[in-house]
């Protein structure tokens, strides 16, 4: 079993539509989580960083962790077709510099 | 110059060629990180350095060599490289063991 999950895509969506995109981990050590988007042929770029349990908000964009599933979620809203790229997650025990990251889910928003 | 640079953007070497990716960064931060990408896997990680020591080395093959003469900068020194070794070569860095922020990367194709 690998140690972060995420669905690859790619999932389409219509313009404005509420995106919600998901990985689970098999780690409960696991406490810091990241979301990146990335765009074809370019560097990620960091969106959310949260600890822990709970929502963060910035944007459009909230962060959601359940430690208790071990499932985090990324929300788009009003999504718009420069939302289209492949979005990230990233996540870490505490003590060590060594993130897993997912295989990222390539995301489609349709005008 | 801003955030996280690296150069070439791209390069093409045949197998027995000797080049290196640098990467600087102007975030005043104290870890740097080497990562390879490749399509439909996760991102790899490669090499850590905090203040210029190694902390990580996940178990690389030999013709990848790492520098990192300071804080700022991180080098990552080619030779004798594979076609499966073809890849988006990408380099972060974070303040201890915060959030990475990425490079837009150095795709690398070897011949």
């Amino acid at each position: 079993q690998k140690e972060v999950e995420q669905d690859p895509g790619p999932l389409s969506v219509p313009e404005g539509a509420i995106v919600s995109l998901n990985c689970t981990y098999s780690n409960s050590a696991f406490q810091y989580f990241m979301w990146y988007r990335q765009y074809s042929r370019k560097g990620p770029e960091l969106l959310m960083y949260t600890y822990s349990s709970g929502n963060k908000e910035d944007g459009r964009f909230t962060a959601q962790v359940d430690k208790s599933s071990k499932y985090i979620s990324l929300f788009i809203r009003d999504s718009q077709p420069s939302d289209s790229a492949t979005y990230l997650c990233a996540m870490s025990p505490p003590g060590t510099y060594k993130y897993i990251f997912g295989t990222g889910t390539r995301l489609k928003v349709l005008a | 110059e801003t955030g996280v640079t690296q150069t070439p953007r791209h390069l093409v070497m045949g197998m027995t060629n000797k080049k290196s990716l640098k990467c600087e960064q102007h975030l005043g931060h104290n870890a740097m990180y080497w990562y390879k990408q490749s399509a439909k896997k996760p991102l790899e990680l490669m090499f850590v350095y905090n203040f210029k020591e190694q902390t990580e080395n996940n178990s690389v093959p030999s013709r990848f060599s790492p520098e990192c003469p300071n804080s700022s900068h991180l080098f990552l020194h080619l030779h004798t490289l594979q076609p499966e070794d073809s890849a988006l070569y990408l380099c972060a860095s974070s303040q201890e063991m915060g959030e990475q922020f990425f490079g837009p990367g150095t795709r690398l194709t070897v011949l």
